[in-house]
C-alpha cells in the first residue's frame, strides 16, 4: 500500500506535557487507524476515522483526519507515564483489507 | 473482536535451522496476515493467508523462506526457515474484523545466534 510519513519518529516529553504525533500521505487515504505498542507488547488499536475532517476524542486522546483525508494526528493532552509506547498510524486501500504502518512515534514520559 | 494466541513468545535458534510460529484464533476468520517488525522498527507485511488457497506475499518476501499454512479459518502458521541472524525480529500474526480494526497475537521474539 502507499507510505505514510509519520512524525516525530521519538519525542521526550515531561509528564504532564501535551503530545501529538502526525500522519502524512501524499495521496487521499480511505482510512486511518491509530494503534499503540507497549514495550515489549503488540501493537493495540486504538481508533479508526474514516470521513473528511473527523475528530474523535478517547479521554486524553484527540484524534484528527484531515479535510483533503492526507493527513492524520493523535494528540494526548497531559501525559501520564502510562502513556509511554510507540504510536503507529496505519491504512488501508479502498477495498483491501491490508494494513500498510507508519513507521511510529516513540513516546517517553519523564516523570 | 477475536483474541489470538501466538506461540511460542520467543525462541533462541541456531542459524540454518527452522522456526515454526503458530496462531489460534478464538473465532473463525477469512484472512490471517503475518507481520515482521525489526527491533525498534515499524510492521512490515510478510503475507496474506486465506484458508484453502495459497498464502500470498509481499514483495521481498518468499514462499521457501517463509512457508505459511492455513489448515481451517481458526489456525495458521508460519516458518521461517534456513535462519540467519538477519532473520532476529519480532514475527506477529493478526487478523481483522471485516476493515475495521486489526487485532494481533502477542508476537515471537525469536533471536537467531
Amino acid at each position: 500500500g502507499q507510505q505514510v510519513m509519520q512524525i516525530p519518529q521519538y519525542q521526550h516529553v515531561q509528564e504532564g506535557e501535551d503530545f501529538t504525533t502526525y500522519c502524512n500521505s501524499s495521496t487521499t487515504l480511505s482510512n486511518i487507524q491509530w494503534y499503540k505498542q507497549r514495550p515489549g507488547g503488540h501493537p493495540v488499536f486504538l481508533i479508526q476515522l474514516v470521513k473528511s475532517g473527523e475528530v474523535k476524542k478517547q479521554k486524553r486522546l484527540t484524534f484528527q483526519f484531515g479535510e483533503a483525508k492526507k493527513n492524520s494526528s493523535l494528540h494526548i493532552t497531559a501525559t501520564q507515564t502510562t502513556d509511554v509506547g510507540t504510536y503507529f498510524c496505519a491504512h488501508s486501500g479502498a477495498g483491501s483489507y491490508q494494513l500498510t504502518f507508519g513507521k511510529g512515534t516513540k513516546l517517553s514520559v519523564i516523570p | 473482536s477475536a483474541v489470538i494466541s501466538q506461540k511460542p513468545s520467543r525462541d533462541i535458534c541456531q542459524r540454518g535451522t527452522s522456526l515454526t510460529i503458530q496462531c489460534q484464533v478464538d473465532s473463525q476468520v477469512t484472512m490471517m496476515f503475518w507481520y515482521r517488525q525489526q527491533p525498534g522498527q515499524s510492521l512490515t507485511l510478510i503475507a496474506t493467508a486465506n484458508q484453502g488457497s495459497e498464502a500470498t506475499y509481499e514483495s521481498g518476501f518468499v514462499i521457501d523462506k517463509f512457508p505459511i499454512s492455513r489448515p481451517n479459518l481458526t489456525f495458521s502458521t508460519l516458518t521461517v526457515s534456513n535462519m540467519s541472524p538477519e532473520d532476529s525480529s519480532i514475527y506477529l500474526c493478526s487478523t481483522r474484523g471485516g476493515r475495521t480494526e486489526a487485532f494481533f497475537g502477542q508476537g515471537t521474539r525469536l533471536t537467531v545466534v
